[in-house]
């Protein structure tokens, strides 16, 4: 079993629309988890950062976590053509040693907003 | 801010040949930075840590002769592929960590190496 579980779709949705986005996790070690946007040949860029449990919010998009579950969700408002992109989760644990502590990555989901 | 540049963005070069790839902080200092690649439509493949002024930690399966990687200063890392062959053509990314916000990392715009 990965130690990441991220269904990598693709996902299409009408522009508009609520996204939801997952990931799963199996170390419940991990504290810090991220979402990250990329478009085609670029970097990756991140977008929200969330400490242990809770909810984020930030403009159209919100970040959960649910700990208990080993879950953690992205969701993207009044979804825009723009917002097409592949959308990696990324986490990580606090006793991950020093500096080299990595991070976890998800295999992303591919998203099309359609106008 | 947390701004980090990649160069060159991409490259093409002969088999058997050297090139060095450059990743760069420009609004912080970077005391980690990480090294990746990624393949079409896969996600990323973490390929060595780096700190500043030590040798980098490789992960499992990557060649640390192959790969090259220096971090002489807080700014600056650079990605060796030396005597490249096709196989290594893929999309090169590093990102840095600013030491300040737990764990995030800020990435480069990558660099696409084709190797002929």
């Amino acid at each position: 079993q990965k130690e990441v579980e991220q269904d990598p779709g693709p996902l299409s949705v009408p522009e508009g629309a609520i996204v939801s986005l997952n990931c799963t996790y199996s170390n419940s070690a991990f504290q810090y988890f991220m979402w990250y946007r990329q478009y085609s040949r670029k970097g990756p860029e991140l977008l929200m950062y969330t400490y242990s449990s809770g909810n984020k919010e930030d403009g159209r998009f919100t970040a959960q976590v649910d700990k208990s579950s080993k879950y953690i969700s992205l969701f993207i408002r009044d979804s825009q053509p723009s917002d097409s992109a592949t959308y990696l989760c990324a986490m990580s644990s606090y006793y991950n040693a020093g500096n080299n502590r990595k991070l976890i990555w998800g295999l992303g989901t591919s998203l099309a907003v359609n106008p | 801010g947390a701004v980090v540049s990649q160069h060159p963005s991409w490259v093409i070069c002969k088999s058997g040949t050297s090139v060095k790839i450059e990743c760069r902080s420009l609004d912080f200092q970077a005391t980690t930075m990480f090294w990746y690649r990624q393949f079409p439509k896969q996600s990323l493949m973490l390929m060595a840590t780096s700190n500043e002024g030590s040798k980098a930690t490789y992960e499992q399966g990557v060649e640390k002769d192959k790969f090259l990687i220096n971090h002489a200063s807080l700014t600056l890392s650079t990605l060796t592929v030396t005597s490249a062959h096709p196989e290594d053509s893929s999309f090169y990314i590093c990102s840095a960590r600013d030491g300040t916000s737990r764990d995030t990392q800020y990435f480069g715009p990558g660099t696409r190496l084709t190797v002929l």
